[in-house]
């Protein structure tokens, strides 16, 4: 079975501009949680999404935002970009709302 | 706020020693725990968890360790071997919802 996959791994963009990241949860899981990992906060939860509805949300401004579509696949964006958003991204998608999160790889967004 | 504490960020071993990784949580609702593990460039990894109404729990070299009264669990390692070097996060969560990390301690076990 596939596991947790994430488009881009990596990623360069500039100050002002907005990014859009991918999941793609492990097939049959309807819950994505994403994440933002950190060099000094560690991993910090962003959002969650179970059945195309955000359960749960981070302390994160609203630049940070994320979607779910029917097939529980997932986009998180970020617009108007700043440096201290440089950051690995992590998806985790889970059975149900409940179970035990999978990890993807993440992405590795670098703002200049 | 950080409610949940890892206080070292990294712990150097010898191969075939015991490791300890601790972490400190502060909510006091937080009755589920979990471990991960990472390695560079991949995803964190379940390792092992332990809920509210257990003091330990135990898979083959791990066993975690929860003082509810200190708010207080421990991950053991024995014995510790040079694949075990890698990144460990300690998570909390009520019930089974959204999970709060810590800062993560690096684990270097050397042969």
């Amino acid at each position: 079975k596939a596991g947790v996959t994430q488009t881009p791994r990596y990623l360069i963009k500039t100050r002002g501009q907005q990014v859009t990241l991918s999941c793609s949860p492990i097939s049959g899981h309807r819950s994505v949680s994403w994440y933002q990992q950190t060099p000094g906060q560690g991993l910090q939860f962003l959002f969650e999404y179970f059945s195309e509805t955000q359960r749960n949300k981070g302390n994160f401004p609203g630049r940070f935002s994320g979607r779910q579509f029917s097939n529980s696949r997932s986009e998180m964006n970020v617009s108007t970009l700043e440096l201290g958003d440089s950051a690995l991204y992590l998806c985790a998608s889970s059975l149900t709302a409940e179970g035990e999160q999978f990890f993807g790889p993440g992405t590795r967004l670098t703002v200049l | 706020d950080q409610q949940v504490k890892q206080n070292s960020p990294s712990l150097s071993v010898q191969e075939g020693r015991i490791s300890i990784l601790n972490c400190d949580y502060t909510n006091s609702m937080f009755d589920y725990f979990l471990w991960y593990k990472k390695y560079p460039a991949e995803g964190p990894t379940f390792l092992i968890s332990i809920s509210s109404i257990k003091d330990k729990n135990e898979d083959g070299r791990f066993t975690v360790f929860l003082n509810k009264s200190a708010k207080h669990l421990s991950l053991h390692i024995v014995p510790s071997q040079p694949g075990d070097s890698a990144v460990y996060f300690c998570a909390a969560s009520k019930g089974y919802s959204t999970l709060t990390f810590g800062k993560g301690t690096m684990l270097l076990v050397s042969p």
